[in-house]
């Protein structure tokens, strides 16, 4: 079993509303990833997790709050989002942390802040 | 730090052509390089890879080989088919340079076949 899941598939939210992304993976995986991806651009790394610890925090705003409950699961929360925080949300998985080490990607969440 | 430049797109190409799409990179010490393709409505996945030098990966056809001589490592095909008709993102990923082993993705070139 190679796939990433996520839920939702789309997501409509106010700015003054809270909800919760999900990634899961049965792999075995010990690095997680969420990224954001605006249309024709490419993917922008948010969040790094490794063996449940965040390692990594790419400079993002507070509204939005990764977590990791155990090692098969990864969740975004976010909170008083903006219009311009409106994109596909991917997460990904790999086996460990290093460069050689290809990452599995889900197929995102598509988000709309209205 | 460490850059992928791929050229621009869009590409079309009628079925059956031979496609190249070429990628260039900049990077400290010895990267690894990906080629991923994000067909639309859907995330990324792991079209081929090549982790030293002159190594080649293939995989559906695709084929991209690792010159570090060029920094380089398009991706090639030799009959494309409609299907194929996705965004391909070349990518590094390099534990010197700063990027700490993440990956460093190019823009994208969005490639669209035509029967």
């Amino acid at each position: 079993d190679t796939e990433v899941t996520q839920t939702p598939k789309h997501l409509v939210m106010g700015m003054t509303n809270k909800k919760s992304l999900k990634c899961e993976q049965h792999m075995g995986h010990r690095a997680m990833y969420w990224y954001k991806q605006k249309a024709k651009k490419p993917p922008e790394l948010m969040f790094v997790y490794s063996y449940e610890k965040l390692s990594i925090n790419e400079s993002v705003p507070s509204r939005f709050s990764p977590e990791c409950p155990n090692s098969s699961l990864l969740n975004l929360h976010l909170h008083a989002l903006q219009p311009e925080d409106s994109a596909l949300y991917l997460c990904a998985s790999s086996q460990d942390r290093g460069p050689g080490l290809e990452q599995y990607f889900g197929p995102g969440t598509r988000l709309t802040v209205t | 730090g460490d850059s992928v430049t791929q050229m621009e797109g869009p590409v079309t190409l009628s079925e059956e052509a031979f496609l190249t799409i070429n990628c260039t990179y900049t990077a400290t010490g010895y990267p690894s390089l990906f080629w991923y393709v994000q067909y639309p409505g859907e995330g990324l996945q792991l079209l081929l890879k090549a982790t030293k030098a002159d190594d080649k990966g293939s995989n559906k056809g695709f084929e991209a080989t690792y010159r570090k001589e060029t920094t380089s490592f398009h991706l090639e095909k030799g009959s494309v088919q409609v299907s194929d008709s996705a965004v391909y993102f070349c990518a590094l990923s390099n534990l010197d340079g700063g990027s700490q082993g993440n990956l460093i993705f190019g823009k994208g070139t969005k490639l669209s076949v035509k029967p």
